[in-house]
């Protein structure tokens, strides 16, 4: 069955301007999961979404916002953008109820802050 | 603070050698630890999932085992090939009140498997 899809997988802003990233988790998933990757922090979570209600939240600025429409896929949105927001964006998918969680990653989302 | 440690940071090994990669875990919360590898540029790739009533995972030629006492989880890869080279990061899952879950990440060990 197809994986996580993410897009678009690469883009360029400037500071200030806004972006929004898109994630189609796999068929019959209802949880997903964004985080952020640096050089300098690694991977940090962002926040969940389940059922198109945010679950959980990471240390992030209000600048980070999400949502997700009744067929799970989500959006990222991220306002105001700032050269530290430079980063590798991926987004996870599970089935999110129960003890068992394993995460599927999509590939990825570039994002350069200029 | 959630704390998760890679050692090494870095390996570089020759073709067909046996390789341990270690991952060590602060938080009691962990519940499951899961093992992904990632390549230059790319996602992440699951490889194995431990949940917590388990002490090991096996997949082809890795094998995975989770001591939570003592805050340990160990990836064995068996007779090493240039294709496993990549980063590979262990992740504890930790359930949060209300429910839902979060990953907290290691720093992840970079390996090259040299011919």
């Amino acid at each position: 069955k197809a994986g996580v899809t993410q897009t678009p997988r690469y883009l360029i802003k400037t500071r200030g301007q806004q972006v929004t990233l898109s994630c189609s988790p796999i068929s019959g998933h209802r949880s997903v999961s964004w985080y952020q990757q640096t050089p300098g922090q690694g991977l940090q979570f962002l926040f969940e979404y389940f059922s198109e209600t945010q679950r959980n939240k990471g240390n992030f600025p209000g600048r980070f916002s999400g949502r997700q429409f009744s067929n799970s896929r989500s959006e990222m949105n991220v306002s105001t953008l700032e050269l530290g927001d430079s980063a590798l964006y991926l987004c996870a998918s599970s089935f999110g109820g129960g003890l068992y969680n394993e995460q599927f990653f999509g590939p990825g989302t570039r994002l350069t802050v200029l | 603070k959630q704390e998760v440690t890679q050692i090494p940071a870095a390996l570089s090994v020759p073709e067909g050698e046996n390789l341990v990669l270690n991952c060590s875990f602060t938080d009691s919360a962990i519940y499951n630890l899961q093992w992904f590898r990632q390549d230059p540029g790319k996602g992440l790739t699951s490889l194995l999932l431990i949940q917590s009533s388990q002490r090991e995972q096996t997949s082809g030629r890795l094998n995975a085992s989770l001591d939570k006492s003592s805050g340990r989880s160990t990836l064995y890869i068996a007779a090493s090939q240039p294709g496993d080279s990549a980063t590979y990061l262990c992740a504890g899952e930790i359930l949060i009140t209300g429910g839902g879950n979060k990953l907290t990440f290691g720093t992840g060990t970079q390996l090259k498997v040299e011919l």
